[in-house]
């Protein structure tokens, strides 16, 4: 299977930052998305982004499938954007999403 | 909000227990999941299902059982569990089980095993 890593894996930010979160993967795959946990455990979808780049709001997301790696950008940070950011990629042929490590971001006022 | 709840939210048991997880989506999806998160450890998916027929078990012990008598609804009943089984479970669910299918996820069940 394809392994996960994601960088940095702890996010210090004064609130109105920008950050740049880093998602790599092993092999070449079919569906990428990024999600926020939130401190209650709920995980909430951001992005579902194989290819390409997309924007919402404050956050936007890039992926280059051939280098495989993904990137999740927060701009002007809010202390409700605290939590952990996780990225899960799956590729043809398997069932299972495979989730990285995660990204445990903390947003001071 | 995204549309698939969780009960109960918290859970305490004892290791000679029975308990059910209960899942339920309300976005018409055709396939559900269990996943289990564990400090700090990544998400392991445990279990899917499409419509109502499991199709991965992902090396779980017997004493997770999962039960999908619907598309809508997803159990994971839990007996004679161990201490290491305390986790954040999770339940997901999707349109279909194909590639380009985004997974929502529910609030999870946070279990402490005694």
């Amino acid at each position: 299977g394809i392994q996960v890593e994601q960088s940095p894996p702890d996010l210090i930010l004064q609130e109105g930052a920008n950050s740049t979160l880093r998602c790599n993967f092993s092999d070449s795959v079919n569906n990428l998305q990024w999600f926020h946990q939130n401190p209650w455990g709920q995980l909430i979808n951001l992005f579902y982004i194989p290819s390409g780049t997309k924007q919402n709001g404050r956050l936007s997301a890039t992926t280059v499938a051939t280098e495989r790696y993904s990137l999740l950008y927060i701009s002007s940070s809010q202390t409700t954007d605290s939590g952990v950011y996780f990225c899960a990629a799956r590729r043809t042929g398997f069932q299972k999403l495979v989730f990285g490590t995660g990204t445990r971001l903390l947003v001071s006022p | 909000e995204t549309g698939v709840t969780q009960t109960p939210r918290h859970l305490v048991m004892g290791m000679t227990n029975k308990k059910s997880l209960k899942c339920e989506q309300h976005l018409g999806h055709n396939a559900m999941y269990w996943y289990k998160q564990s400090a700090k450890k990544p998400l392991e998916l445990m279990f899917v299902y499409s419509l109502e027929e499991r199709v991965e078990n992902n090396s779980v012990p017997s004493r997770f059982s999962p039960e999908c008598p619907n598309s809508s609804h997803l159990f994971l009943h839990l007996h004679t569990l161990q201490p290491e089984d305390s986790a954040l479970y999770l339940c997901a669910s999707s349109q279909g089980t194909g590639l380009s299918y985004e997974q929502y996820f529910g609030p999870g069940t946070r279990l402490t095993v005694t």
